[in-house]
């Protein structure tokens, strides 16, 4: 299993320009999620997903949009990028039945600077 | 979400045993106490999590007081490789939607 993946690694936007950040896992995980970490601080949670067609919303949710419409894939999208949200993002998976619903797997980050 | 209270930063000697508290006086009955780290540039991952009872795995120790309004994550004997941010998270045991939320976590430095 490649676990979760995350593309791209690094990015660096304009202000204004949109994009997308792709995370996909192959470990068939209901659960997945985006969190946003700044210099410094502790993970916020921007959206989630309980699966396929189910999304909402967590701590930090404003200028970014999600879908899902697989199970694997959960990409989130910046529709107008602002400086505010140069950041390292972490995507992330869980099962959410029985006793593997205690761990959730996360990627390995994608950096992105709006300049 | 019920919030957790831990240390800003922490230091260990090298194959020394290391308690990391965490403080949750508003945790619910059905909250479970997880553990994640995070190494430098990379992602958390999973350590240990626990309700009520003692738990050991491979990689810690977590060991919950009587009243669950604190815990503390040990491990054994600290490795360079053990320098990381840990975070002690509370996870709605009912009703469980998967989410976890994160405070600022212990900055743990282990010496040579």
């Amino acid at each position: 299993n490649a676990g979760v993946t995350q593309t791209p690694k690094f990015q660096v936007l304009k202000t204004g320009q949109s994009m997308t950040l792709q995370c996909a896992q192959d470990m068939n995980h209901e659960y997945m999620s985006w969190y946003r970490q700044d210099p410094g601080m502790g993970l916020r949670l921007i959206h989630y997903s309980v699966g396929a067609g189910i999304t909402d919303q967590g701590e930090v949710p404003n200028g970014y949009n999600v879908s899902r419409s697989t199970t694997e894939d959960f990409p989130l999208r910046l529709l107008s990028a602002a400086p505010s949200q140069t950041s390292v993002y972490f995507c992330a998976s869980s099962s959410l039945s029985g006793r593997r619903d205690n761990e959730q797997f996360f990627g390995p980050g994608t950096r992105l600077t709006v300049l | 979400d019920a919030k957790t209270t831990q240390p800003n930063s922490m230091e260990s000697n090298e194959e020394e045993p290391v308690h990391l508290p965490c403080n949750h006086s508003t945790i619910s009955g059905t909250d479970y106490i997880h553990w994640y780290r995070q190494l430098p540039s990379q992602g958390p991952e999973y350590v240990i999590h626990g309700l009520t009872s003692n738990v050991n795995n491979r990689m810690a120790s977590l060991a919950i007081a009587e009243d669950r309004k604190s815990s503390t994550l040990i491990l054994h004997r600290a490795t360079l490789r053990d320098a990381a941010v840990y975070y002690c998270i509370l996870r709605a045991g009912s009703g469980n939607t998967g989410k976890l939320i994160f405070g600022q976590g212990t900055t743990l430095q282990v010496k040579p």
